[in-house]
């Protein structure tokens, strides 16, 4: 398996735009993950799903946040309207069963500048 | 509120020698304490991970220990190399009802040099 794979690698965008983050887990891994990094506040939990239904979407930080999961090997993160502290890096994980001893398997991550 | 503290924020050592990170935790209930390593540019990548009723754990040259009563954990790396360069993640998983929420620690930035 390719393992979490994330796209784009890279984004620069201007402030108002709409962005999309990309990502596909790991074949046969039911729990997916919405992460974002930044030198302030290191990874946060932005929302997880479970066999493609969102579970808890509490660490999204405002209405401009959406994501979706359309089936077991495609999620989506949007960011509309896109302003200038969103910028991070966004990672993706997944893991098999979602328990507290199951491995995440994390994506190479998205950076995403917003000017 | 459950927070997860790592010191220190940065380290440089000189190959070959070794060091110690620390993590301090407040996450109740408590399942498990992991320690990821992140290469620059790369995603978080597991190294070990722990329950309540362990104590040590090793992944080559990298030993974690937890401390359950005192709520403190340590990753001990020997012999390190310049490879060994990255960010050091204390991270502590909940209780089964969190299901996969993990809570992270800042990390320690590790710079082994020549």
């Amino acid at each position: 398996d390719a393992g979490v794979i994330q796209s784009p690698r890279h984004e620069v965008t201007e402030m108002g735009q709409e962005v999309t983050l990309r990502c596909k887990p790991i074949s046969g891994h039911d729990y997916l993950f919405w992460y974002r990094q930044t030198m302030m506040r290191g990874l946060e939990l932005l929302i997880y799903f479970n066999n493609n239904v969102p579970i808890d979407d509490s660490g999204m930080p405002e209405d401009r946040f959406s994501a979706k999961m359309p089936n077991a090997s495609f999620s989506t993160l949007k960011i509309q309207p896109s302003e200038p502290r969103d910028s991070a890096v966004y990672f993706c994980a997944s893991s098999f069963s979602g328990g507290p001893l199951d491995e995440q398997f994390f994506g190479p991550g998205t950076r995403l500048t917003v000017l | 509120k459950n927070q997860v503290e790592q010191s220190p924020q940065s380290l440089i050592i000189l190959e070959g020698k070794n060091c110690t990170l620390q993590c301090n935790y407040t996450v109740s209930p408590f399942s498990n304490l992991r320690w990821y390593k992140q290469d620059t540019g790369r995603g978080p990548v597991s190294l070990t991970i722990m329950t309540f009723s362990e104590n040590t754990k090793s992944n080559g040259r990298y030993t974690a220990t937890l401390d359950a009563d005192t709520k403190q954990s340590s990753l001990h790396i020997t012999a390190s190399q310049l490879s060994d360069s990255a960010s050091y993640i204390c991270v502590v998983s909940g209780g089964a009802n969190q299901g996969g929420k993990l809570i992270f620690g800042q990390g320690t930035e590790l710079s082994v040099k020549p």
